[in-house]
């Protein structure tokens, strides 16, 4: 079944200790990212990734970390966790669209997180 | 950072009504996607489209890329219960980035 799988589910964590949000993805896509989702602000993007070690700001970066050492794995990294990252954050893989047409993406489950 | 502009913010309707949503941009976009997400799950891609004009059915949804590029729409007709959720529009900006930009999202409510 071609799923994107995120881990944990939900997490609550205390400020400036270090946490990961783990991605996966088995359908072989080259395209991954992370969004952030606030009441009133919709879904933003924090990075995305086009291919393995390639990896670049999206909209929201500022506080976050990613690495991208395999396909199939788009990590989240928080070095030093605030209260304003309190959010629920997704993550999302594709084929490398540039538009062509016909691509599909999906997300994963969602990771709900509370910084104290 | 940019957000689109995604009207209405909710819409309260009866079960068979016709539904329709927009989102507009200042900046020119080649890509516009549109999303529904059910409570506690991720977004699903409903439609995506890739040209200023096209227009595109997945069922009883349709949706239009505005020929300016600055604009998308998103009908659903004769509505079900199970539509309830929030639908997301998002757009790619042209020049090759693999940036989205994410409406705020509608808020769609089907009394029986």
């Amino acid at each position: 079944e071609a799923q994107v799988t995120q881990n944990p589910r939900y997490l609550i964590t205390v400020t400036g200790k270090k946490l990961t949000v783990t991605c996966s993805q088995n359908m072989n896509h080259e395209y991954m990212s992370w969004y952030r989702q606030d009441p009133g602000l919709g879904l933003r993007q924090i990075y995305y990734s086009m291919n393995v070690e390639v990896t670049d700001k999206g909209d929201v970066p500022e506080g976050y970390k990613v690495s991208r050492k395999e396909k199939r794995n788009f990590p989240l990294i928080l070095e030093s966790p605030s209260p304003n990252q309190t959010s629920l954050y997704f993550c999302a893989s594709s084929h490398r669209p540039f538009g062509t047409g016909g691509e599909t993406q999906y997300f994963g489950p969602g990771t709900r997180l509370l910084v104290l | 950072g940019q957000q689109l502009n995604q009207s209405p913010q909710s819409m309260f309707i009866q079960e068979g009504e016709d539904v329709s949503m927009n989102c507009t941009s200042s900046s020119i976009f080649n890509t516009w996607l549109w999303y529904k997400q059910d409570p506690g799950e991720g977004p699903v891609l409903l439609i995506a489209l890739y040209k200023a004009g096209e227009l595109t059915s997945n069922g009883r949804l349709t949706a239009q890329f505005g020929i300016t590029r600055k604009d998308s729409f998103l009908n659903i007709s004769a509505s079900i219960p199970s539509d309830v959720g929030i639908y997301f529009c998002a757009g790619r900006r042209s020049g090759g980035s693999e940036k989205l930009v994410f409406g705020k999202g509608t808020k769609l409510t089907v009394n029986p």
